[in-house]
């Protein structure tokens, strides 16, 4: 079984420009979820998706970060503008059901952004 | 207010020796508790969780831990570490909110 697809697996901006990432969960899982994990820390919950609704999202900074997965499938994750503090590794993760407390999620290699 | 706290930063044992990975929380209702796995410029692998039922909870790689309501605490351990099992290591929960803790590098020593 594959697993969660990402890309690009490293990017490196400038302040003040603006990024996408890609997210390809595994087929078949129906919620879908982007972390931003700063180093040192652990994952932190930007957005999740149910098939192609937002069941979570009271983490995301709105004013400059996106996410859509249209289709319910693939999805992606926007920054503008780019700020220094949102250098981090970006997570994008897949469980199988509806969004259950008790689902496991299984995560992708994460795309690693740099602000300079 | 929900919350997962891993209390040491990195725990240092030699190869052979049991670990723990210590992991406390403060969840009302049951608090959905679980542990990931997080090697080099890798993504996290699932280890293990507790959802209901019995208290010590078997998972992969030989790791196991346990639920302890009254300490609020769901420590990882392992019998005998290998030194593959360095890795960084992540409890959280997934009761009303999805949330990590800050992590402990475990390190082992030939």
């Amino acid at each position: 079984e594959a697993g969660v697809a990402q890309s690009p697996r490293y990017k490196i901006i400038e302040k003040r420009q603006s990024v996408a990432f890609w997210c390809n969960p595994i087929s078949g899982h129906a919620t879908l979820y982007w972390y931003q994990q700063i180093l040192g820390q652990g994952p932190k919950l930007l957005i999740q998706f149910q098939n192609n609704g937002v069941v979570d999202d009271s983490q995301l900074p709105k004013d400059r970060f996106s996410a859509e997965r249209l289709k319910g499938v693939d999805s992606t994750l926007k920054i503008q503008p780019a700020k220094l503090e949102d250098s981090a590794v970006y997570l994008c993760a897949s469980s199988l059901s509806g969004g259950l407390v008790t689902d496991t999620q299984y995560f992708g290699p994460g795309t690693r952004l740099t602000v300079l | 207010a929900q919350s997962v706290a891993q209390p040491e930063d990195q725990v240092n044992v030699a190869e052979g020796n049991p670990l723990t990975v210590k992991c406390t929380y403060s969840v009302s209702g049951n608090p959905y508790l679980f542990w990931y796995v997080q090697y080099p410029n890798r993504g996290l692998q699932f280890l293990l969780k507790y959802i209901t039922g019995d208290n010590l909870v078997k998972g992969s790689y030989g790791f196991e831990a346990e639920f302890n309501k009254s300490q609020t605490s769901f420590h990882l351990k392992k019998p005998s570490a290998l030194v593959s099992d360095s890795a960084l290591y992540f409890c959280g929960s997934s009761a009303s909110k999805i949330i990590f803790g800050s992590g402990t590098r475990l390190s082992i020593r030939p």
